[in-house]
């Protein structure tokens, strides 16, 4: 299973949006509407943002949405804050009955 | 307040073995499914194994298959990962973390994570 395409590096002004990209194929990200993100900041352990696509678990700013289309799932960041610079990874369920994850997002406010 | 603490990781030649443990505690343990995923030194996310909080269900990466076995004993709220014939792409930090739900879920809360080194 290879690992979903996410682009290496976004960045962005605070009070800015942006948005991650994550491009799977059908048998991942088309095929179920089971994508999740995750936040990763340096020596910490990862937190979860959206699951199945477009929910935030308790907690979770809602500067925090996701979307879907095709292939492609997104993550979109508004109100861009200082706090948000980190790593995010998107991970899918697969036909295979197993979960992939992206090879990561290096968010960085200017 | 759910707590999750990875034990077991360390140092170990190729082709060795190692257990890893995962003590949970804040929440109903039998309830909720549990994943290990990995992170190689500077690099990115790995999923590695997932089990059904009755145990009924497993899941593996292909990277993983025939040599990692993952489990769980719900008496002990404890999940275990053991790892035979480990090859030195095996070298990574290893996360236990809880699912949403008790089947194959998104994972909510993680460990801090213990250290596996395969080398000779």
């Amino acid at each position: 299973q290879s690992a979903l395409t996410q682009p290496a590096s976004v960045s962005g002004s605070p009070g800015q949006s942006i948005t991650i990209s994550c491009t799977g194929t059908s048998s991942d990200v088309g095929g179920f509407d089971y994508v999740s993100w995750y936040q990763q900041h340096p020596g910490k352990a990862p937190k979860l943002m959206i699951y199945d696509v477009n929910n935030r678990p308790s907690g979770v700013s809602d500067r925090f949405s996701g979307s879907k289309s095709g292939n492609t799932a997104s993550l979109t960041i508004s109100g861009l804050q200082a706090e948000d610079e980190a790593d995010y990874y998107c991970c899918s369920y697969t036909s295979s009955s197993t979960r992939v994850f992206g090879a990561g997002t290096k968010v960085t406010v200017l | 307040e759910v707590q999750l603490v990875e034990s077991g990781g360390g140092w170990v030649q190729p082709g060795g073995s190692l257990r890893l443990s995962c003590a949970a505690s804040g929440f109903i343990f039998s309830s909720y499914a549990m994943t290990w995923v990995r992170q190689a030194p500077g690099k990115g996310l790995e999923w590695v194994s997932a089990i059904s909080g009755s145990a009924g269900s497993t899941y593996y990466a292909d990277s993983v298959k025939g040599r990692f076995t993952i489990s769980r004993d719900n008496s002990k709220n404890t999940l275990y990962l053991q790892m035979n014939s480990l090859r030195a792409e095996d070298t990574a930090l290893y996360y236990c973390a809880k699912g949403l739900s008790t089947g194959f879920s998104p994972s909510d809360y993680w460990g801090q994570g213990t250290l596996v080194t395969v080398s000779s």
